[in-house]
């Protein structure tokens, strides 16, 4: 069963929009969700995850349990925002990433 | 620190052929992961390691796949017989404590089966 699911493949957004890649996940527990990220030529990163509650480069992420969603977005994109980028969930015991979206940022 | 190391970064073997990858976590880390990268299925977590035991091989395809973590500096992954489905690139990644931490990634190694 497909834990992360992440429905866009492809994004692609004008730079100074705002963006929002969405990420749902299929668990009953209490899940920890990450956004992790790869740049062109890059290693995939830790972008943020939601128990830091925390802003990376303008991006937020907040869990919702009711949704079970856990969306990514920024008010204002920029051109160095083009990257792939995926959701993760671990349960404790197994780890999860969804198929990721690659996100344009078009000048 | 040169992060995680991985080799080789690109192997190209005919079906049938025995693969080895290797991985070179970072000093330190007491947990490593193997993930296997595909346009169709994105990234899938094949097994990890917590100091050097393997926790879960649950994602490992099938028999030919297998994972070896003699010491907390070395792992490898091996595949044989090979054959072409097996193409995609293969990560991997360590972390320290639990799943709940960063993982840092290797840059990959893209296999190609032919």
């Amino acid at each position: 069963a497909q834990r992360v699911t992440q429905p866009e493949k492809l994004l692609s957004v004008f730079k100074g929009a705002p963006v929002e890649l969405k990420c749902n996940y299929s668990y009953s527990g209490s899940p920890e969700l990450f956004w992790y990220v790869q740049y062109s030529r890059q290693r995939l990163q830790l972008l943020l995850r939601h128990i830091s509650r925390e802003s990376i480069k303008g991006f937020t992420a907040d869990l919702n349990k009711g949704e079970t969603s856990f969306h990514l977005k920024k008010p204002f994109a920029q051109e160095e925002d083009s990257a792939m980028y995926y959701c993760a969930l671990t349960t404790g015991n197994q780890f999860y990433f969804g198929t990721g979206t690659s996100l344009t940022v078009i000048p | 620190d040169a992060g995680v190391i991985q080799s080789p970064r690109h192997e190209v073997t005919e079906m049938g052929q025995e693969v080895t990858l290797r991985c070179k976590p970072i000093s330190g880390h007491n947990s490593l992961f193997w993930y296997r990268q595909t346009m169709m299925r994105g990234l899938e977590l094949l097994i990890y390691f917590n100091n050097n035991v393997p926790i879960d091989d649950s994602g490992m395809p099938e028999d030919r796949f297998s994972a070896k973590m003699p010491n907390a500096s070395f792992s490898t992954l091996k595949i044989q017989p090979s054959e072409p489905r097996d193409s995609a690139v293969y990560f991997c990644a360590s972390s320290s404590g639990t799943l709940s931490n960063e993982q840092f990634f290797g840059p990959g190694t893209r296999l190609t089966v032919l």
